[in-house]
């Protein structure tokens, strides 16, 4: 089973809509993080969450929310979704030291 | 100034030549580094991490480090076409967050 999970894989949804991307890891790592990636502009951290009782803002977090629901479980909120946000959305996971380990993605469009 | 600097590319070598990655960073105290290659729509994997200064291999790879000039690169041995990716350079920061900063990727195409 894979370390890192995410659903849905892929998503299309209408502008204006509540959208929920999940996350869970079996790694036992205490972060977590999610990014968006867009051609041409890397990786860009949306939010992070060092354990249960933390979660901070990332470079790009503003239309976005998050909940920590348990050490292995991380989810991303689109309140209102508009199609700017259309992209691909990376989960991922790490320890203190060590690089961050991705899940597959979710290929997000917003109509 | 960007934290993370890489070439964006594409940089194309032929079949079992060598390819050459660079990557440059700005944090003088960051302690850790990390390549990770990604394949068109596909997640990032991590294929090479490295903490002190001078060369670590794991079979074709072998990530470089000079922390006196901020330079870390990876050198990838016999390029298959299966290596053609987009290869990142990340960081670990010196601040307390000890954040992972991401450079923007340098396009691989091993020609066959």
């Amino acid at each position: 089973d894979a370390d890192v999970t995410q659903t849905p894989r892929n998503r299309i949804t209408k502008t204006g809509k509540r959208i929920m991307l999940e996350c869970s890891q079996t790694k036992g790592h205490d972060r977590m993080y999610w990014y968006r990636q867009d051609p041409g502009l890397g990786l860009r951290l949306i939010y992070y969450s060092f354990d249960v009782k933390d979660i901070n803002k990332g470079e790009i977090s503003d239309g976005y929310s998050v909940s920590r629901q348990a050490q292995a479980k991380f989810s991303l909120s689109l309140e209102s979704a508009i199609p700017n946000q259309t992209a691909l959305y990376f989960c991922a996971t790490s320890d203190e030291t060590s690089g961050q380990f991705f899940g597959p993605g979710t290929r997000l469009t917003v109509l | 100034q960007k934290e993370v600097e890489q070439n964006s590319g594409p940089l194309s070598v032929p079949e079992g030549a060598i390819a050459s990655l660079n990557c440059t960073y700005s944090d003088r105290g960051s302690q850790s580094f990390f390549w990770y290659r990604q394949y068109s729509g596909k997640s990032p994997e991590l294929i090479m991490s490295i903490y002190s200064n001078g060369d670590k291999e794991d079979g074709r790879f072998t990530a470089q480090l000079n922390k006196a000039s901020q330079y870390v690169s990876l050198l990838i041995r016999d390029s298959q076409p299966s290596d053609s990716a987009t290869y990142l350079c990340a960081v670990i920061s010196s601040g307390s967050a000890r954040q992972l900063t991401f450079g923007s990727g340098t396009q691989l195409t091993v020609l066959p």
